[in-house]
């Protein structure tokens, strides 16, 4: 079956420093990889998005490549803000078989970050 | 605004009630599911919808009726709430299969005592 694994939490950073969130997949077919972010209080929404391998998503200052080689999608930024601070979700939806229209989710990474 | 809407954004039950989660979509999306969020499990899928008329068991359907009669409304009922139910439930939808995305309800937090 499909699984995502993203790296346990919680992250604190200060701001403006580098981040990294790991994320690696298993999936029986040919998955999109996506990027949510929750908020306190709020639903998801969608991040960023890869849908072939070697694709680079990108939005608000985050990137992930998808890395087919090494089944990975990692969440990079460059400089965190305050306003970062949140809940990131790696997910996968797998394209074959029967399983097309289900998103498959980590556990989710709490970020905080500091003044 | 287009998106997607949950009512109630909170509820309390007695242990064995029943109740009704209401979820509806203004996009025209095919696709809704329901996922629920517990601490430490992430989202795990409950029920989906592929269109009107056809639904489908996800992860953790036991406990939990769906129907879709129509495009814009999947609403989620839950038969008899047990403790075990406590938790955020977000609804979804999508206009494609997986290149997409889903976008998310804001969800509706159940407490069953």
């Amino acid at each position: 079956g499909n699984s995502v694994t993203q790296m346990e939490g919680p992250v604190t950073l200060s701001e403006e420093a580098f981040l990294t969130i790991n994320c690696t997949y298993t999936a029986t077919g040919y998955p999109s990889l996506f990027w949510y972010v929750q908020y306190p209080g709020e639903g998801l929404q969608l991040l960023l998005k890869a849908t072939k391998a070697d694709d680079k998503g990108s939005n608000k200052g985050f990137e992930a490549t998808y890395r087919k080689e090494t089944t990975s999608f990692h969440l990079e930024k460059g400089s965190v803000q305050v306003s970062d601070s949140a809940v990131y979700f790696c997910a996968l939806s797998d394209k074959s078989g029967g399983s097309n229209y289900k998103l498959t989710f980590g556990k989710g990474t709490l970020l905080t970050v500091n003044p | 605004n287009a998106g997607v809407t949950q009512t109630p954004k909170f509820q309390v039950l007695k242990t064995g009630q029943s109740m009704t989660l209401q979820c509806a979509q203004d996009m025209n999306h095919e696709y809704m599911s329901w996922y629920r969020q517990d601490p430490g499990m992430g989202l795990r899928l409950i029920h989906y919808s592929v269109g009107a008329g056809i639904t489908d068991q996800g992860e953790v359907p036991n406990g939990y009726n769906v129907s879709r009669s129509t495009t814009e409304d999947f609403p989620l009922r839950l038969l008899s709430a047990a403790p075990s139910q406590t938790s955020v439930y977000f609804c979804a939808s999508s206009r494609d299969r997986a290149g997409y995305g889903y976008t998310f309800g804001s969800g509706t937090r159940l407490t069953v005592v």
